[in-house]
């Protein structure tokens, strides 16, 4: 079974210029998450789709960060204008919707191996 | 409050001893999840563990085990026989409540060096 994949792996930019990122999560999977994490801490959630319908992005940078999911598949992640402090690596991962207090450990998040944007 | 707290951010192991890496979390709810993951300087985050707040046994998988105390809020990561392999960065994470859409939270990790 193929795994999640992004691209690119590595982006370099200046500040002010504009960058996507893409996705694909595992087939089947109808929920897609995109993480921030900032060397030396924990992934921090930017976005959460459910299908092609947003469930939260309430740490999302709305001003500069934009992120759709279309078809309810692949996702793409936008920066613009980029800032400094947006230099991270961005993680996207995907898991089954399964609800249910004995089924809870079906929703494991499967991650790609990252974009690491650095922004000069 | 922090959700999930990893006191160690650096731990030495010598090679093919155990070693226990902490994690203490915080929630009000009686259905979540624990979960660990492994994330090697390649980048990419790998599942190992998960723990369910009903779940009366703690958690194997393979050479690693999940140490669950309810009552302390805590889910220490126990790895048997240490590989060089398993140098990396381990973070905990906590899921509140049983649907999909709650929230994910990570803990800051805890730096894993397994020394030959």
């Amino acid at each position: 079974e193929a795994g999640v994949a992004q691209s690119p792996r590595y982006k370099i930019i200046e500040k002010r210029q504009s960058v996507a990122f893409w996705c694909n999560p595992i087939s089947g999977h109808a929920t897609l998450y995109w993480y921030q994490q900032i060397l030396g801490q924990g992934p921090k959630l930017l976005i959460q789709f459910q299908n092609n319908g947003v469930v939260d992005d309430s740490q999302l940078p709305k001003d500069r960060f934009s992120a759709e999911r279309l078809k309810g598949v692949d996702s793409t992640l936008k920066i613009q204008p980029a800032k400094l402090e947006d230099s991270a690596v961005y993680l996207c991962a995907s898991s089954l919707v399964v609800t249910g207090p004995s089924l809870l450990a079906k929703n494991i998040q499967y991650f790609g191996a990252g974009t690491r944007l650095s922004v000069l | 409050a922090q959700k999930i707290t990893q006191t160690q951010p650096g731990m030495f192991v010598q090679e093919k001893e155990a070693v226990t890496l902490d994690c203490t979390y915080d929630t009000s709810d009686q259905s979540y999840g624990l979960f660990w993951y492994k994330q090697p300087s390649s980048g990419e985050m790998i599942f190992l563990i998960y723990q369910g707040s009903y779940d009366e046994q703690n958690a194997t998988e393979g050479r690693y085990s999940l140490n669950f105390q309810k009552a302390r809020k805590s889910a220490n990561l126990v790895i048997s026989a240490s590989q060089l392999g398993d140098s990396a960065m381990y973070f905990c994470a906590m899921r509140e409540g049983q649907y999909n859409f709650n929230k994910f939270y990570f803990g800051s990790g805890t730096k894993l060096n397994v020394k030959p």
